[in-house]
């Protein structure tokens, strides 16, 4: 299994909704990582997991709630979004650091209505 | 404050010859570089790595020289085909941690 899965591949979700995303890789990658990127711009690192601990939070706001069960599963927990918030997130995994390759997901396309 | 930047958002090119992406960087600690290539509806796709203390790696058709003084980066495509056709990210992340950085992306078009 070379892939990274994430769920849903859409979500609509109104503004005091609480939604999740999923991400799950079987390739005994240690690090895992959610992006968010918006229309013409960059991915934007979120938040990084190595060995299951949260190693880097890039300031996101509190509405983004990162959760690493194990080591093949990332959930991203939202609650309360923005209009400003729909995106397409992101997650990756990688052996390791600096010249592995991320292996990415397809994304989940997120509206906040 | 962008740190990896591809200027031109687009690039197009004759099947069969060569596409040149180019990407600068503003940050001194990255020690490792990377391109992707994303289709639509799908994530980003590793394509080829380089480490800083190398100029340049080869891998098929595709190359990637780096000039650590200027700060820039480029992939060489030859010959370019038209299932090249994609949005290539540059990206660039030091040694020390897992902090990648992604450029905004060039559209590379082949025309048959």
């Amino acid at each position: 299994d070379t892939e990274v899965t994430q769920t849903p591949k859409h979500l609509v979700m109104g503004m005091t909704n609480k939604k999740s995303l999923k991400c799950e890789q079987h390739m005994g990658h240690r690090a895992m990582y959610w992006y968010k990127q918006k229309a013409k711009k960059p991915p934007e690192l979120m938040f990084v997991y190595s060995y299951e601990k949260l190693s880097i939070n890039e300031s996101v706001p509190s509405r983004f709630s990162p959760e690493c069960p194990n080591s093949s599963l990332l959930n991203l927990h939202l609650h309360a979004l923005q209009p400003e918030d729909s995106a397409l997130y992101l997650c990756a995994s990688s052996q390791g650091i600096g010249a592995y390759g991320y292996t990415f997901g397809s994304g989940t396309r997120l509206t906040v209505v | 404050d962008q740190q990896v930047k591809q200027n031109s958002p687009s690039l197009s090119v004759q099947e069969g010859r060569i596409s040149i992406l180019n990407c600068d960087y503003t940050n001194s600690m990255f020690d490792y570089f990377l391109w992707y290539k994303k289709y639509p509806a799908e994530g980003p796709t590793f394509l080829i790595s380089i480490s800083s203390i190398k100029d340049k790696n080869e891998d098929g058709r595709f190359t990637v020289f780096l000039n650590k003084s200027a700060k820039h980066l480029s992939l060489h495509i030859v010959p370019s085909q038209p299932g090249d056709s994609a949005v290539y990210f540059c990206a660039a992340s030091p040694g020390n941690n897992n902090d990648m950085r992604f450029g905004a992306g060039t559209r590379l078009t082949v025309k048959p």
